[in-house]
């Protein structure tokens, strides 16, 4: 691994199914990120997490949760997908703060 | 409330100057950011202001007003490749990314 990977690429859902989006990095950052990108929309934060072990909500975190349980690993989990949830969604992650966040290449989800 | 604002779409002409403007009223400000995102890629990191003034790099610069809460994006030498969304991302108080909708930018021959 170099940097920071996501799985699966894309996926197709049914409504009410649950679903985990996982993403791991081997650069050892600390801090790491759960974004959705909807088109004509900014990114918009789900979770993120400070350091292993901890966890914290973003801007819209209802129907998603996440874990850190070591450094490298942040899962998301969809617990019953909605339609609402089909988005591309981003894993980052940042040393610290003053030198960005770096992203994984993204899983495309759709909930039918 | 906390906002980004930068255009929705910018057209111009291989090898010109282009400057994306970015605006912005966030809780507090710890440095904002520029991202680079082709379509269908992950955003990658252009560049970072705090302090008030021009940073350059390459033929990317971008420079930020703090009091005016306003920033730009400046690039040189369009080339083809220049063709992606760039990203406006204010670091707030509590050391979160802002982000803008995005500027997609579109470079004709």
């Amino acid at each position: 691994i170099a940097g920071i990977t996501q799985a699966p690429t894309s996926q197709i859902l049914a409504a009410g199914r649950r679903m985990t989006l996982r993403c791991t990095q081997d650069m050892r950052h600390n801090a790491m990120y759960w974004y959705r990108q909807d088109l004509g929309l900014g990114l918009r934060l789900i979770h993120y997490s400070n350091t292993a072990g901890t966890t914290g909500k973003g801007e819209v975190p209802d129907g998603y949760s996440v874990s850190r349980a070591n450094t490298d690993d942040f899962p998301l989990t969809l617990a019953s997908a909605v339609p609402s949830q089909t988005s591309v969604y981003f894993c980052a992650s940042s040393p610290v703060p003053r030198e960005g966040q770096f992203f994984g290449p993204g899983t495309r989800l759709t909930v039918l | 409330g906390q906002n980004i604002d930068q255009p929705t779409e910018m057209t111009a002409t291989e090898g010109a100057i282009v400057q994306i403007n970015c605006t912005y009223q966030t809780s507090g400000f710890n440095g904002l950011f520029w991202y680079q995102q082709h379509a269908g890629e992950a955003p990658t990191f252009l560049s970072y202001n705090v302090l008030d003034g021009l940073e350059e790099k390459g033929r990317f610069s971008s420079f930020l007003s703090r009091s005016k809460g306003y920033s730009y994006l400046l690039l040189k030498e369009l080339q083809m490749k220049d063709s992606a969304s760039y990203l406006c991302a204010v670091m707030d108080s509590n050391y979160q990314l802002i982000w803008g909708a995005g500027t997609k930018l579109i470079i004709k021959p």
